[in-house]
């Protein structure tokens, strides 16, 4: 079946470092989503990609979506302390059950002020 | 309810109990999911809707978990005879599928306590 992995698994910044995080399916994706958990809460939905090659910029967060479309990255400049959370990348292939999401791991990102 | 509702938010159980939890998703969302979530741990798949039917089931841990969904819409995760490993949040989700559209939405998850 399909498969999303993202990596680093955890990251720890100093607050201004720049941090990335990384997705690769095993499979073409249709789409990409990347959410965001903050300490105690639960996933909540940033960006979606759908074209071949997107960039889609949120302020400091800048999301990408491979040529492939197999693999996805979201870079955060300038991280802030309001950036902690785990990250996490889903992806949506169209040749499994009926548009299922697929989550990859997550990951855990740490600032230091 | 305007977002994904899940009950109970907390739930302490003595092991060997069995426990329900359920979920209402937001109306008119065909694909429901649940996930468990151990502590600073990432989101471990348990089973996924499309409608009432469960096209994958694949992460249900073990034959103690099932899952139900009625009428296109509440769903419950029922585990028997609860064991401490069993402690975790079980987050559900659901999204629109229709077309590209397929946005998930999480509830705050029910934080189940085996003692």
């Amino acid at each position: 079946g399909q498969q999303v992995m993202q990596i680093p698994q955890y990251q720890h910044v100093q607050e201004g470092e720049d941090f990335t995080t990384y997705c690769n399916s095993s499979t073409t994706l249709s789409n990409i989503q990347w959410y965001k958990q903050r300490p105690g809460g639960h996933p909540v939905f940033l960006i979606q990609l759908v074209k071949s090659g997107e960039v889609k910029k949120q302020k400091r967060l800048t999301f990408q979506f491979g040529e492939a479309k197999k693999n996805s990255s979201l870079h955060i400049t300038a991280t802030q302390t309001t950036d902690v959370g785990t990250y996490f990348c889903a992806g949506c292939d169209d040749n499994n059950a009926g548009n299922m999401l697929t989550f990859g791991g997550g990951t855990r990102l740490m600032v230091k002020p | 309810g305007a977002g994904v509702s899940q009950s109970p938010s907390n739930k302490v159980t003595e092991k060997g109990k069995d426990v329900e939890l359920r979920c209402d998703p937001i109306s008119g969302h065909t694909a429901l999911y649940w996930y468990r979530q151990s502590l600073g741990q990432g989101l471990e798949f348990l089973i996924y809707f499309q409608g009432n039917s469960a096209p994958d089931k694949s992460g249900l841990p073990s034959d103690r978990f099932s899952a139900e969904r009625t009428g296109g819409s509440v769903s419950t995760l029922t585990i028997q005879r609860t064991q401490q490993e069993d402690s975790a949040v079980y987050l559900c989700a659901s999204s629109l599928v229709k077309g590209a559209h397929t946005e998930a939405f999480f509830g705050q998850g029910t934080r189940l306590t085996v003692v």
